[in-house]
This record gives C-alpha cells, structure tokens and sequence, in this order.
C-alpha cells in the first residue's frame, strides 16, 4: 500500500512568488494534516481537515497561507506571497477515523525555500 | 500550552554505544506522549509510544517510560548501530488530538 506522497520534494521561490504543495494521503484515509518545521525549531501544526471540511485550521500562521481539500482525496497548501519567514519543512499525515487514537502516517516532507 | 522540550543536538556516538535522548513536556490532562524518527530521505515514522502514566513503549530496541511525576518520556537505546542515524522527535498528543512536537535531535553513528 502507497504511504503519504508529497509533491515537490523541494521548492525554491524567491520572496513575493506563489507555491503550491501537494499531498497525497493514504487512501481511505478521511483526515489530514500539514505540519511546519522552521529550521531548527519544533514541527507545528498548520491545519486539520476531515474529508474535504476544515477540522481545525487553528496552527495557519497568517492569511498567506490557503489549504484545500476538494473531494477529500489529495490537498493542497497554497502560500502568496511567501514571505522569507516561510521557508521550512512542510509535512502533510493521514489518519483514519475511529477509535481513541489512529495512528498519522507522515509523508516525506517538502522543503520550501524562500530567497 | 502545551510544550515538548528535547535535549539539542547533533549527538554523535560510536556503534555500540548507550543513547538516551532527554524529552520532558508540559501538557494539561493526561497526554499520550510518542517518539517519532526521520531518516534521510524519509517521513517521519512511528518508533514507539505509550498512553498513560508508567508505560513503557519500545520498538527496534528502544525504550522510552512515561513518567507523570518528571513529566518526562526519556529516549534510551543499549547499543547504537549505523543504521540508527536519524533525527528523532518526541511528542505529545493532547486530550483534543493535536500534535506538540520538540525541536527534534539529531543522531549520528559511527562505526
């Protein structure tokens, strides 16, 4: 069975420019997640969405930053105009529903840098 | 709120060696408390976890104890090999489902 997938690997942009990441959670999965990690700094949470719904969009650092989950398949994490400040590693999990606890399953992360 | 603060690395260690990675968090409730590894090129990947006070989690020789009184989830490894080269984060998973997660440490083997 295919594991979380994230597209691109890596992205450099320069400051003002768009990008768009993808993720590809595991299939049947109904929840995802994205994640930061800031060089150095701790993984954050971003956002949560259960389905094509926004669960919890608390961790969305500013209005930059647009997630999307149309059909509840695959979701994107759009960020215009990126800002220096957002380069980081952006993690993208899935769980499935059900019971006290289901384990996320990480995909390998893109690396966002911002020149 | 709740926090996880994890020992700084990079640790660098021969094969063979003792490995603890020191973990403590701040959490309201009863958190369920997790280590994570990334390998190179890599996700990050479930190692071990445990859900309630004095529980020992283990997986590939690891071991970490959730201890309430420390509110501490201390990483330990007998012996090191190569292939243990990772960077490793410990976490925590409140009573609403959200993640907190440490710095993460790095850890290099040598032979």
């Amino acid at each position: 069975e295919a594991g979380v997938t994230q597209f691109p690997s890596h992205s450099v942009i320069e400051k003002g420019q768009t990008v768009t990441l993808r993720c590809d959670p595991i299939s049947g999965h109904d929840n995802l997640y994205w994640y930061r990690r800031v060089m150095g700094k701790e993984i954050k949470f971003l956002l949560h969405f259960v389905k094509e719904s926004k669960q919890d969009e608390s961790g969305m650092p500013n209005n930059r930053f647009l997630a999307e989950r149309t059909g509840g398949t695959y979701s994107t994490l759009k960020v215009q105009p990126a800002e220096l400040e957002d380069s980081g590693v952006y993690f993208c999990a899935s769980s499935q529903t059900g019971g006290s606890y289901n384990e996320q399953f990480f995909g390998p992360g893109t690396r966002l840098t911002v020149l | 709120g709740d926090s996880v603060t994890q020992m700084e690395g990079p640790v660098t260690l021969s094969e063979e060696a003792f490995l603890t990675i020191n973990c403590t968090y701040t959490a309201t409730g009863y958190p369920s408390l997790f280590w994570y590894v990334q390998y190179p090129g890599e996700g990050l990947q479930l190692l071990l976890k445990a859900t309630k006070a004095d529980d020992k989690g283990s997986n590939k020789g690891f071991e970490a104890t959730y201890r309430k009184e420390t509110t501490s989830f201390h990483l330990e490894k007998g012996s090191v090999q190569v292939s243990d080269s990772a960077v490793y984060f410990c976490a925590l998973l409140d009573t609403g489902n959200q993640f907190y997660f440490g710095t993460g440490t790095s850890l290099t083997v040598i032979p």
